[in-house]
């Protein structure tokens, strides 16, 4: 099955400077890669998404981009602020598109 | 729409007990999903169904059990708790298969003494 490695565990940036989270995932046919931001004690909710036909894609400050050859994609933050802490999970379709594996998250700290 | 109500939000159960975490979902959508979150190990999927009659396992099904007679409700079964089973439950819907956004539930917080 499909295997998605998420890193840092762990991420503490500076206000206003950028944050970057990796993923790599195992299954060559995955072709939808979201990202869920959970806040403590909350639902994961979207934040962004990206297609295998797609490399990159921009929302504001957050952006996404996708190397298929390299089997991994990347979460970027810029401008980062005090309300981006939280915890941060990538996820990887697979299985006919119908298993929806996720990473094991990233713990964003911004320090004001 | 309230999105995917998932109840109840907190349980305290004994091993060896049964009990059924409610999810219902009003958008219409085919794919449903259960998860359980464990510190460090992110979501794992437990179930998952594409639609009314159709459901398969994920990564974690043992000691679990689904059932989707209507498109709008997912239920999840424990037969027998185990505090092994002691984590925060989520449930997601999304419109279509998996390759679509997924809308999650508050969750619901079990513990199994």
């Amino acid at each position: 099955g499909e295997n998605v490695e998420q890193h840092p565990s762990t991420l503490s940036v500076q206000e206003g400077d950028s944050a970057v989270i990796k993923c790599t995932y195992s299954d060559s046919a995955s072709n939808y890669f979201p990202w869920y931001k959970q806040e403590l004690g909350k639902r994961p909710q979207l934040i962004i998404d990206i297609r295998s036909n797609v490399g990159e894609k921009k929302d504001q400050r957050i952006a996404v981009t996708l190397n298929k050859t390299a089997k991994h994609f990347s979460l970027h933050i810029t401008e980062t602020q005090p309300e981006d802490s939280a915890v941060y999970f990538c996820a990887a379709t697979s299985g006919g598109y119908q298993k929806v594996t996720f990473g094991t998250g990233t713990k964003l700290q911004v320090i004001p | 729409n309230a999105g995917v109500t998932q109840t109840p939000k907190f349980q305290v159960l004994k091993t060896g007990q049964s009990m059924t975490l409610q999810c219902a979902q009003d958008m219409n959508h085919e794919y449903m999903s259960w998860y359980r979150q464990d510190p460090g190990m992110g979501l794992r999927l437990i179930h998952y169904s594409v639609g009314a009659g159709i459901t398969d396992q994920g990564e974690v099904p043992n000691g679990y059990n689904v059932s989707r007679s209507t498109t709008e409700d997912f239920p999840l079964r424990l037969l027998s708790a185990a505090p092994s089973q002691t984590s925060v439950y989520f449930c997601a819907s999304s419109l279509a298969v998996g390759n679509q956004p997924q809308h999650f539930g508050d969750g619901t917080r079990l513990s199994i003494l």
